[in-house]
């Protein structure tokens, strides 16, 4: 019952550094999310993908670039961490017209 | 205008209270409606799908106002492990397939 796996869980990099999130789920799922979330705030959505080789920007897509090569994985990639990205990272997927399961979520700090 | 809208509270109620939330959306194109609860920033977990005719589990009450953009959730007889964050949830499956969460509300319950 794996459902919705996000990697690595806690990660501390160094501005200006790269990294890559990790989002894999088992549900053959075709739409699949990467959201943010700061203190005191609710989930804003970074990017999506409604199905393998997809992807469209959300709210807030500034500094992130994702990509969907396999359907069952979503990445999230940061080219040049800035402190602004320090946030907490949920990955999500679901089905038309049903409800999104989440991942455990990434704690990122930039420093 | 934000796409999903509550009002952030906090509200503090005693136990056994009755609470209600209450959410707003713009998209009127949306098409399916959910409750959220989160835990001290851990993943939001579903709490229930809300329909039109309303739908109830529990204690918990949601109901959908599709003339009016309106969600709303009512907690009878509030227990202490009901504080928390609700996230109002929608899906919009026409021209993008998002999940879009409001900012939540915050509930604190008091013996």
């Amino acid at each position: 019952n794996a459902g919705v796996t996000q990697t690595p869980k806690f990660r501390v990099l160094k501005t200006g550094q790269s990294m890559t999130l990790l989002c894999a789920q088992d549900m053959n799922h075709e739409y699949m999310y990467w959201y943010r979330q700061d203190p005191g705030m609710g989930l804003r959505l970074i990017h999506y993908s409604v199905g393998e080789g997809t992807t469209a920007k959300g709210e807030v897509p500034d500094g992130y670039n994702v990509s969907r090569l396999k359907k069952q994985n979503f990445l999230l990639g940061l080219e040049s961490a800035a402190p602004s990205q320090t946030s907490v990272y949920f990955c999500a997927s679901r089905e038309v017209s049903v409800e999104a399961f989440f991942g455990q979520g990434t704690r990122l700090t930039v420093v | 205008r934000k796409e999903v809208e509550q009002d952030p509270g906090p509200f503090n109620v005693p136990e056994g209270a009755t609470v209600a939330f209450n959410c707003t959306y713009s998209n009127s194109a949306s098409q399916s409606f959910f409750w959220y609860r989160q835990d001290c920033r851990k993943e939001p977990k579903l709490l229930m799908s809300v329909y039109s005719s309303g739908n109830e589990d529990g204690r918990f009450t949601a109901q959908l106002n599709r003339a009016s953009q309106y969600i709303s959730l009512l907690i009878r007889d509030s227990k202490l492990s009901d504080s928390a964050t609700y996230l109002c949830v929608v899906n919009s499956d026409t021209g993008g397939f998002k999940t879009i969460f409001g900012a939540g509300t915050r509930l604190f319950v008091k013996a």
